[in-house]
């Protein structure tokens, strides 16, 4: 059965501070990847979504980057933090193979929550 | 911009009854239809999609989908206090080499003892 996992459950960062955020994925190959952030009172935003290794693409403008080194590990970054970070990181993946029809079902990771001081 | 509509809610309903939960989407070319749950605290998890009009059961849960109204609902019958979630919809087209879900903000349920 597959598993995903990221790290580290909870984070409090100072204002301008770096961050890196780890997601792993076991027990599936080639997998899509996704990074989602959910703020308070609001709904579930796409920031990066990864095909294959070193494949990042970016869905909105930010301060925020995101790099696949290898093909189940996704790792989300920032070289500083605003407050406006702050939030539910969640890291999704999918079947690559998926087609229509329930095939291109996301699976959530347990999420990381991240406040920014 | 493609857009998932749901009712923020609170919705609350008492023990035992169904709960009908309603979710409206933009994009007519969305092809699969999703209902997540989500724990106060904790991430979403899947219960069930529909990609075909009509109805589809899973237990409890119904899942209905009318693509020439853009429109998805889930029905939870005999609902339990531990059905009290968030209920976010999600539906999905292909795109740029990929499909993308989109998500709604999410219906609050609160199931009455």
């Amino acid at each position: 059965s597959q598993t995903i996992h990221q790290w580290p459950a909870t984070l409090v960062q100072p204002v301008g501070s770096p961050l890196s955020l780890e997601c792993t994925v076991e027990g599936t190959s080639n997998p899509n990847l996704y990074w989602y952030r959910q703020a308070a009172g609001r709904g579930l935003q796409l920031l990066f979504y990864s095909v294959g290794i070193g494949q990042i693409s970016s869905e909105v403008p930010q301060n925020l980057s995101a790099s696949r080194p290898q093909d189940r590990q996704f790792i989300l970054s920032s070289k500083k933090l605003l407050l406006s970070d702050s939030g539910f990181y969640l890291c999704a993946w999918r079947r690559r193979s998926g087609g229509s029809g329930g095939g291109e079902t996301q699976y959530f990771g347990p999420g990381t929550r991240l406040l920014v001081l | 911009q493609k857009e998932v509509e749901q009712n923020s809610g609170p919705l609350s309903v008492p023990e035992g009854a169904i709960a009908s939960l309603n979710c409206t989407y933009s994009d007519r070319g969305s092809q699969s239809f999703f209902w997540y749950r989500q724990y106060s605290g904790k991430s979403p998890e899947l219960i069930m999609f529909i990609y075909s009009n009509g109805d589809k059961e899973d237990g409890r849960f119904t899942a209905q989908l009318n693509k020439a109204s853009q429109y998805v609902s889930l029905l939870i019958r005999d609902s339990q206090p531990s059905d009290s979630a968030t209920y976010l919809c999600a539906v999905t087209a292909f795109g740029a080499g990929s499909y993308q879900l989109t998500f709604g903000k999410g219906t609050k349920l609160s199931v009455i003892p």
